[in-house]
């Protein structure tokens, strides 16, 4: 089983909707949680950490499910510059090392 | 905003040459990762390095790989003999703890031919 799951879209959305989608883990004892957003060909760039009680930034909620092992993000209001592939993200086995999933691309049109 | 920097951006090499991917990371941070991300696929964990050893590595970072802090601003990852295979693109990044704060450079296109 992929540490990571992350179902690969994409999503197609018109601007100002809302998109959400999740992620899967499957190690239990995963402590930190994170999505992050990547442009084509560049570097992952930190968009949020995810905590137990579910948080927001701006127009972007993240949730975390432990008991089902998921993790969600919710996108309000979507912009052009919204379009990018989001990668959810937890520490993995190790103490530092972060375990990626293959990402979700979503793609704002006008 | 203090950043990550990697040189080359892009750097061709024929199979079997040796390459040396080199990172700047931010200065008080004191964790330094490498990753790599083949192109349409995730990005990996390759190798963790902190108080001047590697503190974590995986299956994929095997004898042909090495890594080193030289001096104290720059961290390498040097590849020994280039195979196809490890074309990719290669991230440094660093923390000063933890998971959290990670920073990534721009990465490094690595393409063996």
């Amino acid at each position: 089983r992929k540490e990571v799951e992350q179902d690969p879209g994409p999503f197609n959305v018109p601007e100002g909707a809302t998109v959400a989608f999740n992620c899967t883990y499957s190690n239990s004892a995963s402590q930190s949680f994170f999505w992050y957003r990547q442009d084509c060909r560049k570097e992952p760039k930190l968009l949020m950490s995810v905590y137990s009680s579910g948080n927001e930034d701006g127009r972007f909620t993240a949730q975390l499910n432990r008991a089902s092992q998921y993790i969600s993000l919710l996108i309000r209001d979507s912009k052009l510059s919204d379009s990018a592939t989001y990668l959810c993200v937890v520490n993995g086995e190790g103490d530092y090392k972060l375990s990626f999933g293959a990402g979700t691309t979503v793609t704002v049109r006008a | 905003e203090p950043e990550v920097t990697q040189t080359p951006s892009h750097q061709v090499t024929q199979m079997g040459q040796e390459v040396i991917l080199r990172c700047v990371p931010i200065s008080n941070h004191l964790y330094f990762y490498w990753y790599r991300q083949i192109l349409g696929q995730k990005v990996e964990f390759l190798v963790s390095f902190y108080n001047n050893e590697i503190s974590e590595k995986s299956e994929i970072f095997d004898d042909q790989f090495s890594v080193e802090r030289p001096d104290g601003s720059n961290f390498t990852l040097k590849i020994r003999s280039t195979k196809l295979e490890d074309s990719a693109m290669y991230f440094c990044a660093s923390t000063p703890r933890g998971t959290y704060g990670y920073t990534f450079g721009s990465g490094t296109r690595l393409t063996v031919v």
